[in-house]
């Protein structure tokens, strides 16, 4: 069974312009999350779909980030415009929609560096 | 203000030795606490997990001891392997779902062969 997968893996952007990151979950599973880590720091919680509905968005920095979960397969997250503080790693992770502790499963990673 | 704090952001052990990382956190409704191994350019991969109504999980060589008083978790790995070396992630959730994982620095450990 093919694991959480993210697109692009890296990319390159200066301030000012737009970039989407796209992430596939498993399939099958009903919850998705958007994580964060800027370098070296914690890894940061940014938001949580069940299906195509937005749980939980106390985690998005500012009116800049847009994540959307079409059809509660896919997932994208674009962010308009970057800013230099928006580099980082943007992790996805999908559990099963199910009661008591449902491991996330994080996919590998957009490394996102904007000059 | 963090609320998951994983103090050493380093840690070398001998192969075939304990490895014992540690991990406080100051929020009380949290319930349930997990680590997580990172390699490099990979995501985080769930290793273990314990809820707060228990005071130690074990599995395989790794095992998880939770003081609810001391706010305070650790992991131990033992014996050691290379294949440990990573970055070892706490994190933890407010209730038994999994969702909203708050999770701390990482410590990153080494084995030496």
């Amino acid at each position: 069974e093919a694991g959480v997968t993210q697109f692009p893996s890296h990319s390159v952007i200066e301030k000012g312009q737009t970039v989407t990151l796209r992430c596939d979950p498993i399939s099958g599973h009903d919850n998705l999350y958007w994580y964060r880590r800027v370098m070296g720091k914690e890894i940061k919680f940014l938001l949580h779909f069940v299906k195509e509905s937005k749980q939980d968005e106390s985690g998005m920095p500012n009116n800049r980030f847009l994540a959307e979960r079409t059809g509660g397969t896919y997932s994208t997250l674009k962010v308009q415009p970057a800013e230099l503080e928006d580099s980082g790693v943007y992790f996805c992770a999908s559990s099963l929609w199910n009661a008591g502790g449902e491991t996330q499963y994080f996919g590998p990673g957009t490394r996102l560096l904007v000059l | 203000d963090q609320q998951v704090k994983q103090n050493s952001p380093s840690l070398s052990v001998q192969e075939g030795r304990i490895s014992i990382l540690n991990c406080d956190y100051t929020n009380s409704m949290f319930d349930y606490f997990l680590w997580y191994k990172k390699y490099p350019a990979e995501g985080p991969t769930f290793l273990i997990s314990i809820s707060s109504i228990k005071d130690k999980n074990e599995d395989g060589r790794f095992t998880v001891f939770l003081n609810k008083s001391a706010k305070h978790l650790s992991l131990h790995i033992v014996p050691s392997q290379p294949g440990d070396s990573a970055v070892y992630f706490c994190a933890a959730s407010p209730a038994l779902g999994n969702e909203k994982l708050t999770f701390g620095t990482g410590t990153r450990l080494t084995i030496i062969p």
